[in-house]
């Protein structure tokens, strides 16, 4: 139990286009879905977090109009990279907390994202 | 804000040793920690947790101690196994409120050498 999927596994886009990630709890609905960043050799740092119908809460430094978030339902977050340059290119992790009230969160198995 | 210091950076045992990952919290109204694996190229693995309300928690090889006097709490991997090779990150988190938002640890790499 307790699986979360993202998609795709790896994507490279040129520089200036937009690409979407998507991020699915597959065995439980998520009342909160987070976003993080994580460079290489480095710790995760989060970028966002998302409530199934309200809009996403994004941390200090994150620019809300260049990573949209969407929680469209309680299976599925999506982050889009708008106008991706190459220092966008890092490993985007989601995670996702059940509905009951349990404070664990599990994670996707990440999205590398190579801007060329 | 709240801050998660974690120890050493690498850690390097023979396979068989026990191995040790230390955490400091900050933010004294944390009550959630939990240890995540993460092997190269993967997503964090959740390994073992463990809430404010006990002192350690205990799933095979894998233990957790807490001390909340100290504000730190630790990882313990027993009998080690090459498998065991990854970075181990360590969180903290406090609940009800801010929608278990984690603060992480800057992560360990472990290397188990057999």
């Amino acid at each position: 139990g307790a699986v979360v999927s993202q998609h795709p596994s790896r994507v490279i886009c040129k520089s200036g286009t937009s690409v979407k990630i998507e991020c699915r709890s597959l065995d439980f609905q998520a009342t909160t879905m987070f976003w993080y960043r994580q460079f290489p050799k480095q710790s995760l740092m989060l970028m966002a977090t998302s409530n199934e119908g309200s809009k996403a809460t994004y941390e200090q430094g994150v620019e809300k109009d260049k990573f949209l978030i969407n929680h469209a339902s309680l299976t599925l977050s999506t982050l889009t990279v708008t106008s991706a340059h190459p220092e966008d290119s890092s490993f985007y992790i989601c995670s996702a907390r059940a509905l009951t009230g349990t404070y664990e969160q599990y994670f996707g198995p990440g999205t590398r994202l190579t801007v060329t | 804000g709240e801050n998660v210091e974690q120890h050493p950076s690498t850690l390097s045992v023979q396979e068989g040793d026990s191995a040790v990952i230390k955490c400091t919290y900050s933010d004294s109204a944390s009550n959630y920690f939990p240890w995540y694996k993460q092997e190269l190229g993967k997503g964090p693995q959740l390994i073992i947790d463990i809430r404010s309300n006990v002192g350690e928690k205990k799933d095979q090889r894998i233990a957790v101690t807490l001390n909340k006097t100290a504000k730190h709490f630790s990882l313990h991997i027993t009998e080690t196994q090459p498998e065991d090779s990854a970075v181990y990150f360590c969180a903290a988190s406090r609940h009800p409120g801010g929608y278990n938002k984690l603060i992480f640890g800057a992560g360990t790499r472990l290397a188990v050498h057999p």
